[in-house]
């Protein structure tokens, strides 16, 4: 079955550091992912909807500056969190979707929890 | 804006019991209906997914349902184990499937040995 794979699994970093988390679709072609963010206790939130070769569509209140979503071919995107403070310690997942599926599923990686010192 | 709600939020039961697990949405105009599987500091695992048109699907022990014009679905366990421990999250897909998932908080649910 379709795979999305995540990396990194686990980050700590200083206050400061910009981090970036890759998300790879590993037997098919994403040309659209989507970026969550889950803290604890709380439901995954959409952060942003990355689009192969062209601008990612953010959600209302997620700051594009701080979290930079790269989407350059259609197997890989990428999230940095820029300028990484306490308040972004959070666990960030994505998903893609495999339009060649049955009923299109959304795959999504194993997440990685971001600590930030 | 769609907003989902599960109950309960946390769930312990005795081995071998049938549960269900309840979801509902807002916003009854949505693409599709999909539960996963959250184990702790993982990914999510789907298991089962419900088009807007449908009524129910169903894989081993698991049963989903969809009433879309009330706006719930529930989530069907038979005979829990164990291994069935984990977060169960609902999720709505909405404008035409393009859009990405709206999410419950989750029903945390442990199954007693």
């Amino acid at each position: 079955g379709a795979v999305v794979s995540q990396h990194p699994s686990w980050v700590i970093c200083k206050s400061g550091t910009s981090v970036k988390i890759e998300c790879r679709s590993l037997d098919f072609q994403a040309t659209t992912m989507f970026w969550y963010r889950q803290f604890p206790k709380q439901s995954l939130m959409l952060m942003a909807t990355s689009n192969e070769g062209s601008k990612a569509t953010y959600e209302q209140g997620v700051e594009k500056d701080k979290f930079l979503i790269n989407h350059a071919s259609l197997t890989l995107s990428t999230l940095t969190v820029t300028s990484a403070h306490p308040e972004d310690s959070s666990f960030y997942i994505c998903s893609a979707r495999d339009y060649t599926a049955a009923n299109e599923k959304l795959f999504f990686g194993s997440g990685t929890q971001l600590s930030v010192l | 804006k769609q907003e989902v709600t599960q109950i309960p939020a946390a769930l312990s039961v005795p081995e071998g019991e049938n549960l269900v697990l309840n979801c509902s949405f807002t916003d009854s105009a949505i693409y599709n209906l999909q539960w996963f599987r959250q184990d702790p500091g993982k990914g999510l695992t789907s298991l089962l997914l419900i088009q807007s048109s449908q009524r129910e699907q169903t894989s081993g022990r698991l049963n989903a349902s969809l009433d879309k014009s009330s706006g719930r679905s529930t989530l069907y366990i038979a005979a829990s184990q164990p291994g069935d421990s984990a977060t169960y999250l609902c999720a709505v897909a909405s404008g035409g499937g393009a859009d990405g998932l709206t999410f419950g908080k989750g029903t945390h649910l442990i199954i007693q040995p």
